[in-house]
């Protein structure tokens, strides 16, 4: 089945850790993105990528870090410096230019105690 | 600043009834827009996307509206039904970039 695949679902991390979440697509898209949504909130803009190897910052991307050496996999890090990093994250993918809809996974929520 | 706004306020209708949402935005020239169903822990799903120079775009039961000059979409779900109950998000995609933008989103609860 093509499609986009995060993992975990569930993530619990110490104060001060990194932890990378894991975003594969098989969709053959070239875009893709990382979302957070806090309790209530819409979803905001942490990176996206258009190409391998090319990525922009979004509107919240202090504290996260990512990197796009393969078209399918475009991995987060939440590191230590992101001061309020449990939330619900969120990857997506796209056609590239086609002004396509946007094919989400299933969401990782990570809690950091 | 750009912003996309949607109603904050949870809209709760009785089954059968057309459920209308806004989405106004402020500070981008969209060429098209988005809607997307939300359901509680699942990542957004999209519903219907509309181009600028489309004013109205149907799917079964679903009616999105653009108006460019008022800088609005509304979304119609007419003959409601509890299974519709999500929350609907709207996103714009600004020219020049492949920067999908949400508003924070508009939940819809059906009464049966």
């Amino acid at each position: 089945d093509g499609g986009i695949t995060q993992s975990p679902k569930y993530l619990f991390r110490k104060e001060g850790q990194n932890v990378t979440l894991s975003c594969e697509q098989n969709l053959n898209h070239d875009a893709m993105y990382w979302y957070r949504q806090d309790p209530g909130q819409g979803l905001r803009l942490i990176y996206y990528s258009q190409i391998v190897n090319d990525f922009q910052k979004g509107d919240i991307a202090e504290g996260y870090s990512v990197s796009r050496e393969k078209k399918e996999s475009f991995p987060l890090t939440v590191t230590s410096a992101q001061k309020n990093p449990t939330a619900f994250y969120l990857c997506a993918s796209r056609e590239q230019g086609a002004r396509t809809e946007a094919f989400f996974g299933q969401g990782t929520r990570l809690t950091v105690v | 600043s750009q912003k996309i706004e949607q109603n904050s306020e949870a809209l709760n209708i009785q089954e059968g009834k057309t459920a209308t949402l806004t989405c106004n935005y402020t500070n981008y020239s969209p060429a098209y827009l988005q809607w997307y169903r939300q359901d509680p822990g699942r990542g957004p799903v999209f519903l219907l996307l509309i181009r600028e120079n489309e004013k109205e775009k149907r799917k079964e039961r679903l009616k999105v509206t653009f108006d460019t000059t008022l800088k609005q979409s509304l979304f119609h779900i007419t003959a409601s039904q509890p299974a519709d109950s999500a929350t609907y998000l709207c996103a714009l995609d600004p020219r020049g970039n492949n920067r999908l933008a949400f508003g924070k989103g508009n939940q819809v609860v059906v009464i049966p």
